[in-house]
């Protein structure tokens, strides 16, 4: 099982939509989860991060974490074309140190078409 | 502004030639990493550094070697002895984080390396 793992897609939700995406991980004892957004040919860039179990809201962008049933997902409201792009989970490793060393997805494509 | 500036962004090398791949923040980080990507796959970690002159290595270590001498800087050497060093290359840092928790990557705008 990898340890942390995503549906690759690709996903395809009509604009104004919403978006639904989706990262299980495999240790019991990960505490800092974050997700990211990746446009072809860039770099990754910080949407959210989540520690709490429970819904973080931050715009169009609401993070849930489930830390029972170990999945975390972000839901993307009234999605826009220009949200098409690659979603990246991130997980720390609870046996590294604090100051990071986190383990990634694959990735969700999203596509939002007209 | 402050940020990770990694260099070239375009680099290209013959097989069997080292290469060294830059990266600078001025965010006042202590913590560096240098991540690997291939087309449609996630992020591999291949070295990370909490504080200067210590380095650890990550998930895939093999045919890289890393310097940590100023806190601002971390380049990666990508060596011959790497099998397969075509990727996308992404320097980030991160700040010191108490307890558990960690804090969030902040990425540079990557380095894309082509061996022919």
């Amino acid at each position: 099982q990898k340890e942390v793992e995503q549906n690759s897609g690709p996903l395809s939700v009509p604009e104004g939509a919403i978006a639904s995406l989706n990262c299980t991980y495999s240790d019991r004892g990960s505490q800092s989860f974050f997700w990211y957004r990746q446009y072809s040919g860039k770099s990754p860039e910080l949407i959210m991060s989540i520690y709490s179990n429970g819904d973080k809201e931050d715009g169009r962008f609401t993070a849930q974490l489930n830390k029972a049933s170990q999945y975390v997902s972000l839901l993307i409201r009234d999605s826009q074309p220009s949200d098409s792009a690659t979603y990246l989970c991130a997980v720390n490793l609870p046996g590294g140190t604090s100051y990071g060393k986190l383990t990634f997805g694959q990735g969700t494509i999203l596509t939002v078409h007209p | 502004d402050g940020g990770i500036t990694q260099s070239p962004k375009y680099l290209f090398r013959k097989e069997g030639q080292n290469v060294t791949l830059s990266c600078e923040q001025n965010l006042n980080h202590d913590a560096m990493y240098w991540y690997r990507q291939d087309p449609g796959q996630g992020l591999r970690l291949i070295y990370y550094s909490q504080i200067v002159n210590d380095f650890q290595k990550g998930d895939i270590a093999e045919g890289y070697s890393v310097s940590r001498e100023k806190k601002e800087s971390f380049p990666l050497t990508v060596t011959s002895a790497q099998k397969n060093p075509t990727a996308f290359y992404l320097c980030a840092s991160s700040i010191k984080t108490s307890g558990s928790y960690n804090s969030p990557l902040h990425f540079g705008n990557g380095t894309r390396l082509t061996v022919t």
